[in-house]
């Protein structure tokens, strides 16, 4: 069974500009959820979507976005960025959202803003 | 609200040494928790989870214990190995919620 795979691996992009990232999930899983990993703050949690919904959202700002599709597959959005917006950004999916569903994380999107 | 709380690394061992990792939790509810492992430059691996008090979840010869008394759910194993080395990550989740994480512990094995 293919894992958690996230699209692009490494990317460079300058303050102000926007970024897509992708990720698709297991076959299978309906949930998707993103995080942010920094040194300083740890992993933190974005939001997570179940079925084309957000069902969670961490504290950020509304320029994170994302959105899932009818496939599962699911997009990060980050507009206007910023340099603390440097980071390892990673995906998991779950066959569901009760708390006893493990995610599997892909290996992430590293970006790093200039 | 809910917290993990791992303790501080780096952790340095010698190969075939005995590992612990502590972590406790804080919940307002009946979670689940887990251990993950980051291997440098990939993303995070589960590595065991358990889903109720005094479930002992294992795997690769790591074990951790939920106990509910003590709120804790404590990473070990008998005898690290050079591969161990990575940083590992104590999380805890409710229905409904997403995975909340701890600072994750460093591990560094030497032969």
């Amino acid at each position: 069974k293919a894992g958690v795979t996230q699209t692009p691996r490494y990317l460079i992009k300058t303050r102000g500009q926007q970024v897509t990232l992708s990720c698709s999930p297991i076959s299978g899983h309906r949930s998707v959820s993103w995080y942010q990993q920094t040194p300083g703050q740890g992993l933190q949690f974005l939001f997570e979507y179940f079925s084309e919904t957000q069902r969670n959202k961490g504290n950020f700002p509304g320029r994170f976005s994302g959105r899932q599709f009818s496939n599962s597959r699911s997009e990060m959005n980050v507009s206007t960025l910023e340099l603390g917006d440097s980071a390892l950004y990673l995906c998991a999916s779950s066959a569901g959202q009760g708390g006893n569903q493990p995610q599997h994380f892909g290996d992430g999107t590293r970006l790093s803003i200039l | 609200g809910n917290s993990v709380t791992q303790m501080e690394g780096p952790v340095t061992l010698s190969e075939e040494a005995f590992l612990t990792i502590n972590c406790t939790y804080t919940a307002t509810g009946y979670p689940s928790l887990f251990w993950y492992v980051q291997y440098p430059g990939e993303g995070l691996q589960l590595l065991l989870k358990a889903t109720k008090a005094d479930d002992k979840g294992s795997n690769k010869g790591f074990e951790a214990t939920y106990r509910k008394e003590t709120t804790s759910f404590h990473l070990e194993k008998g005898s690290v190995q050079v591969s161990d080395s990575a940083v590992y990550f104590c999380a805890l989740r409710e229905a409904g919620t997403a995975l909340i994480f701890g600072k994750g512990t460093t591990l560094s094995v030497s032969s």
